[in-house]
């Protein structure tokens, strides 16, 4: 597609229940970047995947936060029993590997209020 | 992987006034350097990046920033802001070990009539 495409937009959703964000990436870009933004904070790093390497999970705060990339493409991040504290807008990326100094191109974002 | 600090969270100034924002970043033998912004309910949209070559580097909107090598640090400047240029700021870094980007924790920048 012609940008980082992120679904849904928002998303309102009872505290325990589990919630699916999704990111399309660009078309060719194998990486793929998870960011958190919380009101008046800065960008919380999630999770990186490149290409067939291992992600990079250091970013996640808890084990109820997992992401999937299927065929190097779309990507699913889950928040299994959602807490207050997890609400936030929710940021992909992608960006051009074997490139050095590629940038990354940021998706629209989820936000996700958990009430 | 690299960290990157932004040593301002805050910065308040008047319109037609000089912004300058600071960035650092851990040393590494060799960097690629960038600049974000995100617009109130917008998303995040490059400023302008170094790879190499010269050190001042011109973005959109008037921002230029320049690396410094031995003081690790690359800060954004505009000589005459906007109220347009309302927004948050952030810092990115990635180094020749890995393809992974580093983000500072954002400047939120306020321009005052």
């Amino acid at each position: 597609g012609a940008g980082v495409s992120q679904s849904p937009s928002n998303k309102v959703t009872e505290k325990g229940k589990d919630v699916e964000l999704r990111c399309d990436p660009i078309s060719g870009h194998t990486a793929l970047y998870w960011y958190r933004q919380s009101l008046g904070q800065g960008l919380e790093f999630l999770i990186y995947f490149q290409g067939n390497s291992a992600p990079d999970k250091s970013g996640l705060p808890s084990d109820r936060f997992s992401a999937e990339r299927t065929g190097g493409s779309v990507s699913t991040l889950t928040i299994q029993r959602t807490q207050q504290e997890d609400s936030a807008v929710y940021l992909c990326a992608s960006s051009l590997v074997g490139v050095m100094g590629t940038e990354a191109f940021f998706g629209q974002g989820t936000r996700l209020t958990v009430v | 992987a690299q960290s990157v600090t932004q040593l301002d969270s805050q910065v308040p100034v008047f319109e037609e006034a000089p912004v300058e924002l600071r960035c650092n970043y851990s040393s590494s033998v060799s960097v690629y350097l960038f600049w974000y912004v995100q617009y109130p309910n917008q998303g995040l949209q490059l400023l302008l990046k170094y790879l190499s070559g010269s050190t001042l580097v011109k973005g959109i909107n008037g921002f230029e920033a320049e690396f410094n090598k031995s003081q690790t640090s690359f800060h954004l400047r505009k000589p005459s802001v906007h109220i347009s240029d309302t927004a948050e700021y952030f810092c990115a870094v990635s180094d020749g070990s890995d393809y992974k980007l580093s983000f500072g924790a954002g400047t939120t920048v306020t321009v005052r009539a």
